[in-house]
């Protein structure tokens, strides 16, 4: 079982909706979780990170960590055709500096 | 914000050929680099962590006599593809923890390395 999952997507919206992206994880010692956005031929960007239990809010991204479940999410309102693009959630381990990153989920926002 | 290049940006090398791929830490110094591969449509896998000073660890699988690491200061590591097939070729990337870090542990990425072996 890999470390990080994603919803396989791809996922389809139209502009100015919400966009949902899931991402569980199965070691429980995970502590910090970030979300990175990747356009193609282009390295990833960090975007989101969240260390405890609750919603972080960043402009028109919310992130969301629950410990209990082992999941993470990642909102993205008034989507934009912009915000099309391969997302990527990663975990780190305590007491290590590692990512584990999941499989990536790409979002395609229609004009 | 922390900002990490890569040079080159893109290479197109002959087979046999060895091919090294700088990562620096333009305004923070990086005690650890990571070495990522990202195949066409794949997440990035990690080759290995580097270490200012010390030898690099090579995650299960990766081949340590054929990636060569070297992390001889807090702003550069370098990757050496030895005797590159097209089989490596690749997206590499790099990324840098700063040493200022108070847990967070950030990864700053570099814009990758294209690199094409004919």
């Amino acid at each position: 079982q890999k470390e990080v999952e994603q919803n396989s997507g791809p996922l389809s919206v139209p502009e100015g909706a919400i966009a949902s992206l899931n991402c569980t994880y199965s070691d429980r010692g995970s502590q910090s979780f970030f979300w990175y956005r990747q356009y193609s031929g282009k390295s990833p960007e960090l975007i989101m990170s969240i260390y405890s239990n609750g919603d972080k809010e960043d402009g028109r991204f919310t992130a969301q960590l629950n410990k209990a479940s082992q999941y993470v999410s990642l909102l993205i309102r008034d989507s934009q055709p912009s915000d099309s693009a391969t997302y990527l959630c990663a975990g780190r381990p305590l007491n290590d500096y590692k990512l584990s990153f999941g499989a990536g989920t790409t979002v395609t926002v229609r004009a | 914000g922390a900002v990490v290049s890569q040079h080159p940006s893109r290479v197109i090398c002959k087979s046999g050929t060895s091919v090294k791929i700088e990562c620096r830490s333009l305004d923070f110094q990086a005690t650890t680099m990571f070495w990522y591969r990202q195949f066409p449509k794949q997440s990035l896998m990690l080759m290995a962590t580097s270490n200012e000073g010390s030898k690099a660890t090579y995650e299960q699988g990766v081949e340590k006599d054929k990636f060569l690491i070297n992390h001889a200061s807090l702003t550069l590591s370098t990757l050496t593809v030895t005797s590159a097939h097209p089989e490596d070729s690749s997206f590499y990337i790099c990324s840098a923890r700063d040493q200022e870090d108070r847990g967070y542990n950030e990864q700053f990425f570099g814009p990758g390395t294209r690199l094409t072996v004919l």
